[in-house]
């Protein structure tokens, strides 16, 4: 899997959208952009995931660049439950395992 | 959806003993399954991948006769924490694909297993 960058930590007002960053410069041409979300204490839960087109689901929106070497996630009215570590992930969709990074700390303000 | 369960959410147990966590997969079918370890402030790291019917293949570094795993079925998974000590205290967390869901499907996740060992 390709290496992402995240910035460890963003803070958003609620009520506004939040948008998170993720480079993924390396990315090959059969890697997926995932992205996944960890409250406290809790599994992981899967947000969305794309492969070269924009993406929106019930939870995000995904946009991704042309060139694939970036993505963002937006999630369009975030709320204090919003609040939780969220990681990006490029996969190769053949290779079973998945492989977290650090991710980025999202801190929804009231 | 797809809804994977943990089994216990904590547990504390005393030094020396073994502790099994069970992960199933409650409304769809799993060949395989992986096993994460959490510690505090950290990312989840793979310790192992875990296949129906044969045996477990573990990352670097994750002793296979420590940490345990059966998979006797296509819906059932175990880990067993073995002679615990206190350096195993972490949250661990199973995943797992639906075997019908295509190879680029997300993973489903449990609700993790805090782990304390006194």
């Amino acid at each position: 899997d390709a290496k992402t960058t995240q910035p460890p930590s963003m803070d958003c007002a609620e009520g506004r959208a939040a948008n998170l960053p993720c480079n993924h410069s390396t990315i090959s041409g059969n890697e997926y952009v995932y992205w996944y979300r960890q409250i406290h204490s809790q599994g992981p839960q899967y947000i969305i995931h794309g492969l070269k087109n924009n993406e929106t689901n019930e939870m995000a929106s995904l946009i991704i660049t042309e060139d694939r070497k970036s993505s963002t996630l937006i999630l369009p009215h975030a709320t204090l439950r919003d609040t939780a570590v969220y990681y990006c992930i490029a996969h190769n969709f053949g290779n079973e395992k998945l492989t977290f990074g650090t991710g980025t700390r999202l801190t929804i303000i009231p | 959806g797809a809804v994977v369960s943990q089994h216990p959410s904590r547990v504390i147990c005393k030094s020396g003993t073994s502790v099994k966590i069970e992960c199933r997969s409650l409304d769809f079918q799993a060949t395989t399954m992986f096993w994460y370890r959490q510690f505090p402030k950290q990312s989840l790291m793979l310790m192992a991948t875990s296949n129906e019917g044969s045996k477990a293949t573990y990352e670097q570094g994750v002793e296979k006769d420590k940490f345990l795993i059966n998979h006797a079925s296509l819906t059932l998974s175990t880990l067993t924490v073995t002679s615990a000590h206190p350096e195993d205290s972490s949250f661990y967390i199973c995943s797992a694909r639906d075997l019908f869901d295509r190879s680029y499907s997300p993973l489903h996740f449990g609700n993790g297993t805090r782990l304390t060992v006194t």
